[in-house]
């Protein structure tokens, strides 16, 4: 069964960084893309981008770029996502996705991680 | 504010048919791109509902179809059921943006 299984809550201050690791299974690491997904307390679903896991590269949505960055580590078959300068809005959840036809305009996710929730509060 | 817009709240009977309305603009269904459904059930992960339009994975069950024209999408759910209630969203690309993006998300009660 595909399983895409995050790292744990974390609590910030505002301006620190914080580093979210997302391991799929079973399958081959770098068959399919890896997007991510923000979900504010009570509120919907924005897509953040995605990144193409054989070449590395990454795409950002409007909103999302500057201080966020997705990151491979292909060895361990982990992606991860960074974001720098915290603010108390980037509170949420932040979910990786398996993504398909990602580079095809028709991303859609197929599988979801369980979620990590990043608070920021000082 | 997202360029697609979904009512926030149906609601029907258990067996009703509700439908869920998605609708965007030129830049994104009206441009031919695919739209793609999630449910989220009450504190868990969505999940993919329908891909490409109306495309069903695995293991979804029958009751949920959808379809597209013009510059809207809709879902449809027959035979509503307790364990359909849950929020639904939508999402395409759009051309604007240069990305994809999610709808509101449409809260559906069963009475």
């Amino acid at each position: 069964q595909v399983q895409l299984v995050q790292s744990g809550s974390e609590l910030k201050r505002p301006g620190a960084s914080v580093k979210v690791s997302c391991k799929p299974s079973p399958y081959s690491f770098t068959a399919f893309a890896v997007s991510w997904v923000r979900q504010a307390p009570g509120e919907g679903l924005e897509w953040m981008g995605w990144i193409n896991t054989k070449s590395g590269d990454p795409t950002y949505a409007q909103g999302f770029s500057g201080r966020v960055v997705f990151s491979l580590d292909t060895p361990a078959s982990t992606a991860y996502l960074q974001i720098d300068h915290l603010r108390p809005e980037d509170t949420g959840t932040y979910y990786c996705t398996r993504g398909r036809d990602c580079g095809h305009f028709s991303c859609h996710s197929d599988y979801w991680g369980q979620g990590t929730l990043v608070t920021v509060s000082s | 504010q997202s360029v697609l817009t979904q009512p926030p709240s149906v609601s029907g009977a258990p067996g009703q048919r509700v439908t869920i309305s998605c609708t965007g603009g030129s830049s994104n269904v009206g441009a031919n791109y695919h739209v793609h459904w999630y449910q989220q059930l009450p504190g868990t992960a969505p999940k993919l509902l329908i891909f490409r339009d109306n495309n069903r994975p695995s293991g979804v069950p029958d009751r949920f179809s959808a379809s597209k024209s013009g510059t809207s999408a809709s879902l449809a759910i027959t035979g509503l059921q307790a364990e359909d209630e849950a929020d639904y969203y939508c999402q395409t690309y759009d051309n604007n943006l240069s990305g994809f993006v999610f709808g509101p998300g449409t809260k559906v009660t069963v009475l």
